[in-house]
């Protein structure tokens, strides 16, 4: 899997939006981007996944640039609840000779204030 | 959405013991589930690859004698720590991948099992 980069830690305040960044400069043709967050003491949560194209679910959105070699999380209107440790990953989509599995850095944590 | 269930979430053990971990995929089948283990402060570690009906594949540096996997069937896969000392203390998290190279494949998580080892 390509390597991500992430600032270590970010703060936002509440009902603004969070701009959480990824670089991942060594990425391939067909490794996509995901995007995990982690509350204390629980498991992992799927945000959002994208290859190229920009995309947006109930949760985000993803932009992705054009060199695909950073992308940039967005929470729209941050909650108290979306603090938590922000996990840009790059892997393998589907199936290919073996389930990729999905390799952690060390995430970006993000502190929503009051 | 596909749900990913651990038991038990927390577990406290006598060193020497040993523990089982049980990872339930609740509304997909999953023939391969992978093992993390997490220290304070510190991201997610792989442990183990499990797969249904072989051999799980280990990450180098975690021996497989003490963290047994069992994957027997296409929607449980098992966890025990042997041995337990107060090292092995940790939040151990499983994850399953929905099947088929076509679908939204993103790994699913458990909620994690908090073992602490006395």
């Amino acid at each position: 899997d390509a390597k991500t980069t992430q600032p270590p830690s970010m703060d936002c305040a509440e009902g603004r939006a969070a701009n959480l960044p990824c670089n991942h400069s060594t990425i391939s043709g067909n490794e996509y981007v995901y995007w995990y967050r982690q509350i204390h003491s629980q498991g992992p949560q799927y945000i959002i996944h994208g290859l190229k194209n920009n995309e947006t679910n109930e949760m985000a959105s993803l932009i992705i640039t054009e060199d695909r070699k950073s992308s940039t999380l967005i929470l729209p209107h941050a909650t108290l609840r979306d603090t938590a440790v922000y996990y840009c990953i790059v892997t393998l989509r589907g199936y290919s000779g073996g389930y990729q599995k999905v390799t952690f850095g060390t995430g970006t944590k993000l502190q929503v204030i009051p | 959405g596909a749900v990913v269930s651990q038991h038990p979430s927390r577990v406290i053990c006598k060193s020497g013991t040993s523990v089982k971990i049980e990872c339930r995929s609740l509304d997909f089948q999953a023939t391969t589930m992978f093992w993390y283990r997490q220290f304070p402060k510190q991201s997610l570690m792989l442990m183990a690859t499990s797969n249904e009906g072989s051999k799980a594949t280990y990450e180098q540096g975690v021996e497989k004698d003490k963290f047994l996997i069992n994957h027997a069937s296409l929607t449980l896969s098992t966890l025990t720590v042997t041995s337990a000392h107060p090292e092995d203390s940790s939040f151990y998290i499983c994850s399953a991948r929905r099947p088929g190279p076509q679908q939204n494949t993103e790994a699913f998580f458990g909620q994690g099992t908090r073992l602490t080892v006395v």
